[in-house]
This record gives C-alpha cells, structure tokens and sequence, in this order.
C-alpha cells in the first residue's frame, strides 16, 4: 500500500535554531517527491519538487534530502524565522498512477 | 499574473442540500487538481484533471461527488446530498502539466465549507 509517514507529528523551536522534518513513503513505482509549506488558513506553497536522481535541493534556508534507496526524505530549515511557523507536507507521486499521496504534514511552531 | 482562484470562499449549508465549487486555474495550465482538507487533517487528494479528461476518479469519497472541466479551464465539483462529514476545506490547484512530471502546482485559497 502507497504510504507517507511524517515526524515528528509536532515541533517546537527557537527562533534561529535550525531543525530537520523526516518523511519516509512506499510509494512504489516512484515518480517524485514534494515538500509544501502551508500556513494556517491558506492553500499549500511548494519547497522542493525532487526526482528519483537527485539527492539534495535548496530554496534558501529550506534544504531538502532524498534517499531513494532507504525511501527516505528530509527537510532541513536553517536558521528558523518566526514565519517558518506552518505545517511542512510531504507527497509523493507514483510513475503508474495520477494520484499523490500525501502524508498528514508536521506542525512546526517557531517561538521568539 | 493572476493565481488559482476559488468561489465562494466560505459557503454555509444545510444537511441534503446540493453545492456547486468553482476553479478557475491559472491561465495555460492544463493540469488541475481538487483536494480535501478536514479539521486538523492532511491534505486528501479528490480529482486530477488533464484537460478536461479525468482519468482517475476513484479519490472520490463517495458518488455523491462529481467534478467536470470545461474548455480546458474552469472546474466544478459538485458535492449533492450534503452531509455534515463534507465539511472541509476544498482546495483547488493547477499546473503546467501532469504530476508525474516535476512541473509546481499552484494552490488555490481554498473553500471552506460547512453543512449544518
């Protein structure tokens, strides 16, 4: 079954710290792997779109890893700004389907 | 240029009755999606349209959600029968192109609906 799973489900850090989300997936024949960024009450904006071959994406202080080996993702945010206070999703697409599968997201809260 | 929008933003209704909620994507993008989000929920993938053909319909919740594009364009998705378990944010997005490829997908802001 094409699975994402996020964690942890919940963080809290201090402005200026740095911290790491996982997503590990099943999905199976991969396609490629997304990380969103969505803030309370508005629609989802999209970090890091990456394929089957590449191991690493930056979008400024966001850094994105992928295993596709381990089936394994990581978000990576540097120098964390109260404003990176959002939920961070993960989802994945499959090379033989036209759905994503979408994990239920980690809810990051930056405190001054 | 102007992003994904979606009408209305908030629509109150009641048990049984039938909804109409409209996408318009993004000019020239031939991809567009439809999603749900519950209370405190992740995101549930509904439709993906490419064109005006969608080929897989089977995220649907339940026959009483329909959804049709036209002309390439604008989507509606039609929920009939409400029930209070269709309570949601329904998101809307689109795309250059299907997402088996890389190609970013603009969210709309969203519907939020509540049936009473």
């Amino acid at each position: 079954k094409n699975q994402v799973e996020q964690s942890p489900q919940s963080l809290i850090i201090l402005e200026g710290k740095n911290c790491t989300l996982q997503c590990n997936y099943t999905v199976s024949p991969f396609s490629n792997l997304r990380w969103y960024k969505q803030d309370t009450g508005r629609g989802p904006v999209s970090l890091t779109i990456m394929t089957f071959s590449e191991n690493t994406k930056s979008n400024g202080r966001y850094t994105a890893t992928l295993d596709a080996d381990t089936k394994q993702s990581s978000l990576h945010i540097t120098a964390s700004q109260l404003s990176d206070s959002a939920s961070y999703i993960c989802v994945v697409s499959a090379r033989n389907t036209d759905k994503l599968i979408f994990g239920t997201g980690t809810r990051l809260q930056v405190f001054p | 240029g102007a992003g994904v929008s979606q009408s209305p933003s908030n629509k109150v209704t009641e048990k049984g009755k039938d909804v109409e909620l409209r996408c318009d994507p993004i000019s020239g993008h031939t991809a567009l999606y439809w999603y749900r989000q519950s209370l405190g929920q992740g995101l549930e993938f509904l439709i993906y349209f490419q064109g005006n053909s969608a080929p897989d319909k089977s995220g649907l919740p339940s026959d009483r959600f329909s959804a049709e594009r036209t002309g390439g364009s604008v989507s509606t998705l039609t929920i009939q029968r409400t029930q209070q378990e269709d309570s949601a944010v329904y998101l809307c997005a689109s795309s250059r192109g299907g997402y088996r490829f890389t190609y970013e997908q603009y969210f709309g802001p969203g519907t939020r609906l509540t049936v009473t």
